[in-house]
């Protein structure tokens, strides 16, 4: 079946620092979806991706679908204390008439820590 | 009520007892899924109902009994669970053949004893 890499599994930084984390598949997607999951909480999510290269904005948060359709990037920008959480990237590949081709792949998350 | 909602929040249960954990979703959507989320593991699909059809059981044991009376409502039933069951247990639900992806409920923190 289809697996998702993603990098890092965690990361520190310090309040104001950029974050960047991706995600690689083995097989295509033609969507590509980013969640954030607070702690006790479920994921929420943050951006969704339909087209190979796509950049796409959500204030300080910016992510792109690879061109190969086999990748995906989120960067954060000026990061704050709230920023904490975890980071899942998720893999759809909509239109297929198999069973479950609606269903979504996830990664293993990047759990990401600010210090103030 | 507006997205996913899961009730209890909370749940604490020996292993003898017999529990359920109820989610309803106010989005319209056709679709529901039950994950488990263990500390420091990935999201684990367990079961997958598809316009109340059960589409998807992923070797999830027996002691977990999935129920799915209509599009809005899914439930859990638990039974005779272990400790390493406890876990948190998140709902979604989804529109198949829309964008979107999934709408998470906020989970049920599960502690077995």
């Amino acid at each position: 079946g289809q697996q998702l890499n993603q990098s890092p599994q965690s990361m520190f930084i310090q309040e104001g620092e950029d974050v960047s984390m991706n995600c690689t598949s083995s097989s295509i997607f033609n969507t590509w979806l980013w969640y954030k999951q607070d702690p006790g909480e479920g994921p929420v999510l943050l951006i969704a991706l339909y087209k190979a290269g796509e950049l796409t904005s959500n204030g300080r948060l910016t992510a792109q679908f690879g061109i190969t359709r086999k990748d995906s990037f989120l960067n954060i920008s000026a990061s704050i204390p709230s920023d904490v959480g975890i980071y899942f990237c998720a893999g759809q590949l909509r239109g297929n008439s198999g069973a479950g081709s609606y269903q979504l792949t996830f990664g293993k998350g990047t759990k990401l820590s600010v210090i103030p | 009520e507006t997205g996913v909602t899961q009730t209890p929040r909370h749940l604490v249960m020996g292993m003898t007892n017999k529990k359920s954990l109820k989610c309803e979703q106010h989005l319209g959507h056709n679709a529901m899924y039950w994950y488990k989320q263990s500390a420091k593991k990935p999201l684990e699909l367990m079961f997958v109902y598809n316009f109340k059809e059960q589409t998807e059981n992923n070797s999830v044991p027996s002691r977990f009994s999935p129920e799915c009376p209509n599009s809005s409502h899914l439930f859990l039933h638990l039974h005779t669970l272990q400790p390493e069951d406890s876990a948190l247990y998140l709902c979604a639900s989804s529109q198949v053949g829309g964008d979107y992806g999934y709408t998470f409920g906020s989970g049920t923190r599960l502690t077995v004893v």
